[in-house]
């Protein structure tokens, strides 16, 4: 079964400084990848997805990520985090094998973002 | 545009009480889920639908029921409600095609269980 492991339940950065969210993922083929991203009592937002056609994946708010196969991560970056980043980031894999096509999420990582 | 509307979006119930949680989409979805948010254990599949009138359990579907008998709603039941209930309910929809197709997603139901 495919699953992530995100490493970091809380990470804290200065406002204009890099933001790193790393994601794990185990599968023995390709999967399909995603970050949401979930504001304090809000339902969670996709961010951006992988699909195969680019390692490199733009998403929405000036976030990326890359796509390693040698290092199985999709590790989510912004170059200069705002405060309005502020809020909890979830990594996602589609299941591939099974009929109900459910995303598996890993454990989520809460972002602080300092003045 | 509403997308996957949930209600109630809180409740607080005593032990051994019971309700239900709807799950309305728009979308002409096929599939739809419900998952469960608890701190430090993100979101955990409770029952999935993968179509109107048929329904499934998940990871942690012990002492809840669902059923879809339209395909735009999904309902969650708790018939005895237990502490351990207390969480966060997420309701999402996605349509059929391939494995990279987003799952769209309600604002969610704060249930606490006294």
């Amino acid at each position: 079964a495919q699953s992530v492991t995100q490493l970091g339940s809380h990470v804290s950065v200065s406002e204009g400084a890099l933001v790193l969210l790393r994601c794990n993922y185990s599968s023995s083929v390709p999967p399909y990848l995603f970050w949401y991203v979930q504001y304090p009592n809000q339902g969670l937002q996709l961010l951006l997805k992988y699909t195969s056609a680019a390692t490199l994946v733009k998403g929405i708010n000036g976030f990326e990520a890359e796509f390693k196969k040698s290092e199985t991560s999709f590790h989510l970056t912004k170059p200069s985090a705002h405060m309005s980043d502020a809020a909890e980031y979830f990594c996602a894999v589609s299941e591939k094998d099974t009929g109900r096509r459910a995303l598996t999420f890993g454990s989520g990582t809460r972002l602080q973002v300092q003045p | 545009n509403a997308g996957v509307t949930q209600t109630p979006k809180f409740r607080v119930l005593k032990t051994g009480q019971s309700m239900t949680l709807l799950c309305a989409q728009d979308m002409n979805h096929e599939y739809m889920y419900w998952y469960r948010q608890d701190p430090g254990m993100g979101l955990r599949l409770i029952h999935y639908s993968v179509g109107e009138g048929t329904t499934a359990k998940g990871e942690v579907p012990d002492g809840y029921n669902v059923s879809r008998l339209k395909k735009q709603n999904f309902l969650l039941g708790l018939e005895s409600a237990a502490p351990s209930q207390t969480s966060v309910y997420f309701c999402a929809s996605r349509r059929t095609g391939g494995l990279n197709t987003e799952a769209f997603f309600g604002q969610g139901t704060r249930l606490t269980v006294v």
